[in-house]
Parts: structure tokens; sequence; C-alpha cells
């Protein structure tokens, strides 16, 4: 079974600190996303990584950066948290052979106050 | 606009009942079409998926494609409370870039 985790279920943080979230995959594939899921809006691309070191931005990204320094690996940054970035953040991976067929971690409940 | 758009429900049947789930899009580009259903605090996990336009059938579920009138459905027949879930509609472009509808919770009601 392929096997998407995150770091953190949970994760409360004040205005202004910077956060990290991390996710690995363990099925060796080459792509890998990050989204945020808000009521009403559905799943929005923040950003995503066709392979190691390499990142394209989603349809989001603007107070996000991201880093892949290793294939299993790929990490989302909040610089500077804002109210407006609490939301439910799922890392998703997928085969590049597969464009369809994409495997979501559990997601991290991101509040910021 | 949202590339894909879908109503939110929620959607409440009896058991047994047919679930009939709805979504349109606006890019014409879209190659395959997916249905991912989503527990709750779960992520979403791939249910169908079909390439261009048809039917796709297995088991209960039904998915169907209609590229001339941009129409994305998803139909469960025989519908179980274990179904209860929210499922989301997403379309991919050749590049594998997924977008994603709002999704629409169903509730099976026993």
């Amino acid at each position: 079974d392929v096997k998407v985790t995150q770091s953190s279920r949970y994760l409360v943080k004040r205005t202004g600190e910077k956060v990290f979230l991390e996710c690995v995959q363990d099925m060796d594939h080459e792509n890998m996303f990050w989204y945020r899921q808000d009521p009403g809006l559905g799943l929005r691309l923040i950003y995503f990584s066709y392979d190691v070191k390499m990142k394209e931005k989603g349809d989001i990204p603007e107070g996000y950066s991201v880093s892949r320094e290793k294939k299993e690996r790929f990490s989302l940054i909040l610089e500077s948290a804002s109210t407006n970035q609490t939301s439910m953040y799922l890392c998703a991976s997928r085969y590049s052979g597969r464009p369809y067929e994409q495997y979501f971690g559990p997601g991290t409940r991101l509040t910021v106050t | 606009q949202k590339e894909v758009e879908q109503d939110p429900g929620p959607l409440s049947v009896p058991e047994g009942a047919i679930v009939s789930l709805n979504c349109t899009y606006s890019n014409s580009a879209f190659q395959y079409f997916m249905w991912y259903r989503q527990y709750s605090r779960k992520g979403p996990e791939l249910l169908m998926y079909t390439y261009s336009s048809g039917n796709k059938e297995d088991g209960r579920f039904t998915a169907q494609v209609d590229k001339s009138s941009k129409y994305i459905s998803l139909f469960i027949r025989d519908s179980q409370p274990s179904d209860s879930a929210t499922y989301l509609c997403a379309g991919s472009d050749s590049w594998g870039k997924l977008q994603f509808g709002a999704g629409t919770q169903v509730v099976v009601t026993p």
C-alpha cells in the first residue's frame, strides 16, 4: 500500500511564525503536491514538484514556499503565518505515468491565531 | 470562475437509493476525469477515473463523461451507509495538473 504521511495532524501557530509542514511518501513517486482545502472552495493547489529539487507554482502560491531535497520528502513552508492561512493542508504524491491517480496524506489542520 | 463546478450539498438519501452526483467543467484541455472519495478526517482517495468521453462501471459505481456538454457524473447504486462521504470530481490536462470541484457531501441514512 502506498503511504503518504504528514508530520502533524493538528498544529496551532501564532501570526508571524515560520511554519514547516512535512510530507513523506514511501512509493518512489516522482511527483508530489501540496493543497489546501477550505469549505466551499475544495482543494486548491499551492505548489507541486515533478522531481527532486524541482518545484512549480500552483494556483495559490502566495505566502508559501516549498523544498524537495529528497525524492520521498516534500516540505511546505509558511514564511510568516497569517490568520488567512488557517486551513486543512493536504500532501499528495503520484507516479508520473498515472496522471489521474494521486495518493493523499491524512492532512494537517493548521490554525493560525 | 472555477474550472470545475460542483454542488456542495449535502445530499441525503435513504439506504438502497441511487445517488447521482454531477459536475460541470470549463477547461477543454481536460483528458482525464476523476472521482475521489473523502471520509471525515481522512485524505481523498481515488474512486474512479475515465479517459475522454464515455462510461465506466465498477461494481455499484458508474462514472460518465460527456465532453460535448462538459458534464461529469457519478452514480452509486444500492447506496450503503458506508458510502457516506464527500465526493470530489476532478479534471486533468495532459500535463497531469488536476483541478478539483468543491466536493459534494453525501449522507446515506439507514
